[in-house]
């Protein structure tokens, strides 16, 4: 079966860098989306990886079951909660699988 | 170009009646997904439908849960005699092809349903 990790919150400062995680297991052909959820907004495409862009954000990539979203220089306004959202397309077990979401707080 | 609009916003049920929420695909789609999302909890894939078709509905309840996608008009997910358990937030998306293989998602505001 499909499942994705994630961490569940984050304090920075603002200014910092944070690399949010997201490590999944699975098989068949995946593609990793993440999206921002601000308050009282759709969910808003950050990012998508599959094993053709494939690259190495923070240290990791879906070709190593973990893709996670980096960002620089961190505003207030960046708080918001981050999902990842596992794509799974393989005969018989195609699945949309989200995590659980890394709620961002950045302190002023 | 609107994005995928989802009504009502807000939806207030006692027990045991119907709640019955809609979602607008964004216009050229016609993928549609529903999902639902429980106090505290991420969000939890319910069901795929194309239209006129359900393609994948091993996330729904057994019971109690529908859906549809006419040829014509909104999506309509349907709750029966629903329970406390049933409050949560319900998201709908749609995609210009299989999100399966790749293809984003836009999702809309989500519906919150209470249960009294």
């Amino acid at each position: 079966s499909n499942s994705v990790k994630q961490t569940g919150q984050i304090t920075v400062s603002e200014g910092a860098s944070v690399t949010m995680n997201c490590t999944y297991t699975s098989t068949g052909y995946p593609t990793l989306f993440w999206y921002v959820e601000y308050p009282s907004k759709p969910l808003q495409l950050l990012q998508r990886e599959t094993m053709e862009n494939s690259k190495n954000f923070g240290g990791g990539n879906i070709k190593d079951k973990n893709s996670p979203i980096v960002k620089y220089s961190v505003q207030v306004s960046d708080s918001a909660v981050y999902y990842c959202l596992l794509c799974i397309s393989n005969f018989g077990n195609e699945k949309l699988t989200f995590g659980t979401g890394t709620r961002l707080t950045i302190i002023p | 170009n609107a994005g995928v609009m989802q009504n009502p916003r807000h939806l207030v049920r006692r027990r045991g009646q119907e709640a019955r929420l809609r979602c607008s695909p964004m216009k050229g789609h016609s993928h549609v997904y529903w999902y639902r999302q429980l106090p505290e909890e991420g969000l939890k894939f319910m069901v795929y439908l194309q239209k006129e078709n359900i393609i994948d509905e091993s996330g729904m309840p057994k019971e109690r849960f529908s859906a549809e996608f006419p040829k014509e008009g909104p999506s309509i997910l349907r709750i029966q005699q629903v329970v406390r358990g049933d409050s949560a937030a319900y998201f709908c998306a749609s995609s210009p092809n299989r999100a399966y293989s790749g293809y984003e998602q836009y999702f809309g505001p989500g519906t919150r349903l209470t249960v009294t």
